[in-house]
């Protein structure tokens, strides 16, 4: 079946605007994860939904980065006011439930460079 | 909070086994994960180890728990070329909603 899939897989900006990155998660699965990778580092956690309530969003850097998911399926991870520091692989993961093993599935991620 | 660290570098030769380590810091993390990652390409979750468990087996990967020294380890028999990649180990957060994730290890195999 299909996986994860996220829009777009690369995006260009200038610093100052601001940017929609969007995921699509595996169908049925209830639980939408967002991270940030850097360079060199592992997957940073930004922030967790279950349905459509965001239930952790302690890793979500500073008030410039917001989420949703209003229809507890496609997700919306939107920056304002870009830095060049934004500048990294946004991944977005899906799992079938809270409970149980908590398998996240990842999509192939939105490049974003902030120029 | 949870903590993950990994060897960044492993170099074998094709057809040796590859041993890739991990420690973390939070010994009350339920679940730990090993994901793949291809130049180019997503994270592809390769194995995960139930806390209560010492080890376990899924064709050529073997994933070894040492919960008392918080270490784990992935080993890979008879590696291929295609294994070349970067590994990452991960740990389930406390509130069960995030995985922390190492930094990864670049496992490079040579013909």
């Amino acid at each position: 079946g299909a996986g994860v899939s996220q829009s777009p897989r690369y995006k260009v900006t200038k610093r100052g605007q601001d940017v929609a990155l969007r995921c699509d998660p595996i169908s049925g699965h209830v639980s939408l994860y967002w991270y940030r990778q850097a360079l060199g580092q592992g997957p940073e956690f930004l922030t967790y939904f279950n349905y459509e309530a965001q239930q952790d969003k302690s890793g979500l850097p500073n008030d410039r980065f917001s989420a949703e998911r209003p229809e507890g399926s496609i997700s919306t991870l939107t920056i304002q006011r870009t830095e060049q520091r934004d500048s990294a692989m946004y991944r977005c993961a899906s799992s079938a439930t809270g409970g149980g093993t908590y398998e996240q599935y990842f999509g192939p991620g939105t490049r974003l460079t902030v120029t | 909070g949870e903590d993950v660290e990994q060897s960044l570098f492993l170099s074998v030769r094709e057809g040796d086994s590859s041993v890739i380590n991990c420690t973390y810091t939070d010994s009350s993390s339920t679940y730990l994960y090993w994901y793949k990652q291809e130049p180019g390409a997503g994270l592809q979750l390769l194995t995960y180890i139930f806390s209560n468990m010492d080890m376990k087996q899924d064709q050529r990967l073997t994933v070894l728990l040492n919960k008392k020294d918080k270490h784990l380890s992935l080993r890979i028999a008879d590696t291929q070329t295609g294994d070349s990649a970067i590994y990452f180990c991960a740990g389930l957060n406390q509130a069960g909603t995030a995985l922390i994730f190492g930094k990864g290890t670049t496992l490079s195999v040579s013909s």
